[in-house]
């Protein structure tokens, strides 16, 4: 089975620390996802990666960097944390996009980062 | 800008009953639609579809979709309270596997 884990399932932080969420799958997958979850506002995709070092920018960025050094991991910085940005954060891989059944993205726990 | 839109928001039955959850999409770039559920942590893969006209199943979910009209259902019969949870509808939308989600349907299930 595949197994996405998060570094934390609960995280509190202030307002103006910086944040890193770390994100380690173990089935060699290609692609790698970082998503907030908010009410209302179903999954919103932060960065992807297809490859290492490779990433791209998902629907809302601002406010976020991310780091793939090595295949298995992926990391998510909140440079400067502010209160907007306490959500649900969900971290998800998949396989290369090449195959035609690779669609499938398998989800880590989350992480519920709430920031004062 | 690409778009998925899922209806209803939410969803309360009883047990027994059927439900038919709905998804649309405006994209520019199909490649294909999921559909996860989601109970109190991450997301979990029901189906993939790709192709129109095709039912998935798998118990008493079932799944289909419609290209020409931009859309798919998600179908639970003889529902049962573990059958309560969020289902999330997405799109891949690039070759690179990049993904839009529609805001999710709640559904409860009461006994």
């Amino acid at each position: 089975d595949v197994k996405v884990t998060q570094s934390s399932r609960y995280l509190v932080k202030r307002t103006g620390e910086k944040v890193f969420l770390e994100c380690v799958q173990d089935m060699d997958h290609e692609n790698m996802f970082w998503y907030r979850q908010d009410p209302g506002l179903g999954l919103r995709l932060i960065y992807f990666s297809y490859d290492v070092k490779m990433k791209e920018k998902g629907d809302i960025p601002e406010g976020y960097s991310v780091s793939r050094e090595k295949k298995e991991r992926f990391s998510l910085i909140l440079e400067s944390a502010s209160t907007n940005q306490t959500s649900m954060y969900l971290c998800a891989s998949s396989l290369n996009p090449l195959l035609a059944y690779a669609d499938t993205q398998y989800f880590g726990p989350g992480t519920r980062l709430t920031v004062l | 800008e690409d778009k998925v839109v899922q209806s209803p928001l939410s969803l309360v039955v009883h047990e027994g009953d059927t439900v038919t959850l709905n998804c649309s999409y405006e994209v520019t770039n199909f490649r294909s639609l999921l559909w996860y559920k989601q109970e109190k942590k991450a997301p979990t893969f029901l189906f993939m579809l790709t192709s129109s006209g095709i039912e998935k199943k798998s118990g008493r979910l079932s799944s289909i979709l419609d290209k020409k009209e931009l859309f798919s259902i998600l179908n639970i019969t003889a529902t049962q309270t573990g059958d309560s949870a969020i289902y999330l509808c997405a799109v891949v939308i690039t070759n690179a596997g990049k993904s839009t989600f529609g805001d999710g349907t709640t559904l409860t299930v009461k006994p």
